[in-house]
């Protein structure tokens, strides 16, 4: 199974700063890895795919590098809507595993 | 408008039994692999089980392989998964997700709490 790591686990930022999020796999993905934000008491929404590309209608402050191993998510300008539990995903290898969150806060 | 909604979480004892519905509308049921997922409190995410399009093939996570079974009506456009011998670690919001053309999960419902206590 592939474990994928999250960091940091919690990232405490103002908005308008950047916030740059990584998740590195315990293998490679090839480019086989997507990006989720979750806000409480909320499902998950589909950010990012492919490693680095926007699904539809994701404001284009969001965006997403890497392949292999390493993956990196980047919000430009935080909003306050931005706030939230962010989780990577691989559909490289099966199962199909989760990274563990990092959750961007308002510091 | 895509939807996907849960039903039947719920209060069961360890051992029970219990089964999920997933209604979808808005799409094309029988085109597409719908999974479920489950999100323990306070904990991430957690693949838990996903069928093919037509209902032929059908995936499990090993932590429930043999307890839970999962099937869908296309006539129906429903989802479910049947969940048995529960324990408290199985105890999480689920959630249906479907699986869109980029191969990752583009539409989720907003899930059903699953709550395994005496």
């Amino acid at each position: 199974e592939i474990v994928l790591t999250q960091s940091p686990a919690t990232l405490s930022l103002s908005p308008g700063e950047r916030a740059t999020l990584s998740c590195r796999a315990s293998q490679s993905v090839n480019n086989n890895l997507a990006w989720y934000q979750q806000k409480p008491g909320q499902a998950p929404r589909l950010l990012i795919y492919d490693a680095s590309n926007r699904a539809t209608g994701i404001p284009a402050r969001f965006s997403g590098s890497g392949s292999g191993t390493d993956f990196t998510l980047t919000i430009s300008s935080l909003e306050p809507e931005d706030f939230a539990v962010y989780y990577c995903q691989q559909r490289s290898n099966w199962p199909w595993t989760f990274g563990q969150g990092t959750k961007v806060e308002i510091k | 408008e895509v939807q996907l909604v849960e039903s039947g979480g719920g209060l069961v004892q360890p051992g029970g039994s219990l089964r999920l519905s997933c209604a979808a509308s808005g799409f094309t049921f029988s085109n597409y692999n719908i999974y479920w997922v489950r999100q323990a409190p306070g904990k991430g995410l957690e693949y838990v089980s996903s069928i093919s399009s037509n209902g032929a093939s059908t995936y499990y996570a090993n932590s429930v392989k043999g307890r839970f079974t999962i099937s869908r009506d296309n006539s129906k456009n429903t989802l479910y998964l049947q969940m048995g011998s529960l324990t408290a670690e199985d105890m999480a919001v689920y959630y249906c997700a479907r699986q869109g053309s980029s191969g990752f999960f583009d539409y989720w419902g907003p899930g059903t709490l699953v709550t395994v206590s005496s």
